[in-house]
């Protein structure tokens, strides 16, 4: 069977660095997205991962185990606008997204 | 990255009416779009799978005669929620993609029945 799952909810300090797991199982595996959502708007695309290691864009890098079915969000320097869902997906071998309920992230100053 | 636009944002309409959500790709031809709703705090919940020129492909638990996609074109895709009740009162989000790219979503439309 499939399924994908990420913590509920985390709390980070501004300025500070957060991981955001997520860990993943499937037969079929064609890629790894994270997206971020703030409440009542739509998800916007942060990072794909199709290969094992380490993508770095900005702030934010995105970790992916092929082997072990998991990945990490990796958010530096928190800043109070980063409070948001985020959102882990996998693509299977249909093509089709198979999403996580998310992880509300609360930044406190 | 490319751009989906979703019109309207914000709808009220009144139960037993119809409403039309659209979704356009601007700048490239999507091979295929999704419908999808979310309930507050909920995560995304895929509705049905639409390809350009055929019919929808709706999961288990959608109605297709109460939610109609169409898919007319390479740009544009339609759905419509026919004789709305307070509880299809959510989120519903269209995403487009180019084979097998990432997707890229609209702005989300929040639809409200009274």
């Amino acid at each position: 069977g499939q399924n994908i799952d990420q913590p509920t909810e985390m709390t980070a300090t501004e300025g500070a660095i957060v991981q955001i797991n997520c860990t993943y199982q499937t037969s079929g595996f064609n890629g790894l997205f994270w997206y971020q959502q703030h409440a009542g708007e739509a998800p916007t695309f942060l990072s794909y991962n199709v290969l094992d290691g380490l993508e770095e864009k900005g702030r934010f890098s995105s970790f992916l185990s092929r082997s072990k079915g998991y990945s990490y969000l990796l958010l530096k320097e928190l800043q109070m606008k980063d409070s948001a869902s985020y959102l882990c997906a996998f693509m299977d071998s249909n093509y089709q997204l198979i999403w996580g309920a998310g992880t509300k992230l609360i930044i406190k100053p | 990255g490319a751009v989906v636009s979703q019109h309207p944002s914000r709808v009220i309409c009144k139960s037993g009416t119809s409403v039309k959500i659209e979704c356009r790709s601007l700048d490239f031809q999507a091979t295929t779009m999704f419908w999808y709703r979310q309930f507050p705090k909920q995560s995304l919940m895929l509705m049905a799978t639409s390809n350009e020129g055929s019919k929808a492909t709706y999961e288990q638990g959608v109605e297709k005669d109460k939610f109609l996609i169409n898919h007319a074109s390479l740009t544009l895709s339609t759905l419509t929620v026919t004789s709305a009740h307070p509880e299809d009162s959510s989120f519903y989000i269209c995403s487009a993609r180019v084979g097998d790219t990432e997707a890229f979503f609209g702005q989300g439309t929040r639809l409200t029945v009274v």
